[in-house]
C-alpha cells in the first residue's frame, strides 16, 4: 500500500481564499483523523471519522473549518475563508479502529495564508 | 483528561551516544503510550508503543522505552545514535478505552545528532 495521500504537499493561498485539502487513508482502514500541527500549539486533533461518518469535530477552530469523507477511501479538510493565523501542517492519518490501534500518518500538507 | 509532557524541547546529542527522551503523562484512567518520530518534512511514523505486559517495549531502529506506572514516565531511549536520528520525538497518549484511536501529543522533542 502507498500509505496514506495527502494533497497538495504546499499550498500557498491569499488570505479569505477558500482552501481545501485532500486526503486518500490506506485501503481497509475505518477511522480517519485530521491533525494540526503549529509552532505554539505543537500538534491537534482537529476531527475524526469512523466508518466515514464524523465522530468528534469539538477540536476544530472554528466555523470557517469543515471537513468531509464522502466514502472510504476520500476526505477533504475545507477552510473558507483561509486567514494567515491558519498558516500550519495539516496531517492526516488513518486507522483500524481497536484499543491501542497505530495511526498511520500523511506527509503533511504545509498551509501558507498570505 | 490525559495530558503529556515532553520535559525537554531540544537534546543535542553527538553521534554514537547515547540518547534518553523524557515524557511524562497524566491520566485518571489507563492509558496506552506510543512514540512516534517526525523526520524533517515528513510525517509521523511510530516507534513503538506500550500497551500491556513487559514494561520494557522495544521499538524500530534500535529504540526502547520502558513504562513506568509510580512515576508516570514512559522514557525513550537509544543506546548509540546515528546522524540520520536527526528528527523530531513525540510521546503520545491514548485511553484504554477509547476505540476510536484519538492521541494526545506532548511538543515534541527535537534531537539533533553531530558528528
Amino acid at each position: 500500500d502507498a500509505g496514506v495521500i495527502q494533497s497538495p504537499r504546499h499550498e500557498v493561498t491569499e488570505m479569505g481564499q477558500e482552501v481545501t485539502l485532500r486526503c486518500k487513508p490506506i485501503s481497509g482502514h475505518n477511522s480517519l483523523f485530521w491533525y494540526r500541527q503549529t509552532m505554539m500549539r505543537g500538534l491537534e486533533l482537529l476531527i475524526y471519522f469512523n466508518n466515514n461518518v464524523p465522530i468528534d469535530d469539538s477540536g476544530m477552530p472554528e466555523d470557517r473549518f469543515s471537513a468531509k469523507m464522502p466514502n472510504a477511501s476520500f476526505s477533504t479538510l475545507k477552510i473558507q475563508p483561509s486567514e494567515p493565523r491558519d498558516s500550519a501542517v495539516y496531517f492526516c492519518a488513518s486507522s483500524l479502529r481497536g484499543e491501542g490501534t497505530e495511526a498511520f500518518f500523511g506527509q503533511g500538507t504545509r498551509l501558507t495564508v498570505v | 483528561a490525559q495530558s503529556v509532557t515532553q520535559l525537554d524541547s531540544q537534546v543535542p546529542v553527538f553521534e554514537e551516544a547515547p540518547v534518553e527522551l523524557r515524557c511524562n503523562y497524566s491520566s485518571s484512567v489507563s492509558v496506552y503510550l506510543f512514540w512516534y518520530v517526525q523526520y524533517p518534512n515528513q510525517g509521523l511514523q511510530l516507534l513503538l508503543k506500550y500497551l500491556s505486559g513487559s514494561t520494557l517495549v522495544k521499538g524500530i531502529n534500535g529504540f526502547e522505552a520502558e513504562f513506568n506506572k509510580s512515576q508516570t514516565s514512559f522514557h525513550l531511549r537509544k543506546p548509540s545514535v546515528h546522524i540520520s536520528d536527526t528528527a523530531e520525538y513525540f510521546c503520545a497518549v491514548t485511553v484504554t478505552t477509547d476505540s476510536w484511536g484519538k492521541l494526545q501529543f506532548g511538543a515534541g522533542t527535537q534531537v539533533v545528532v553531530t558528528p
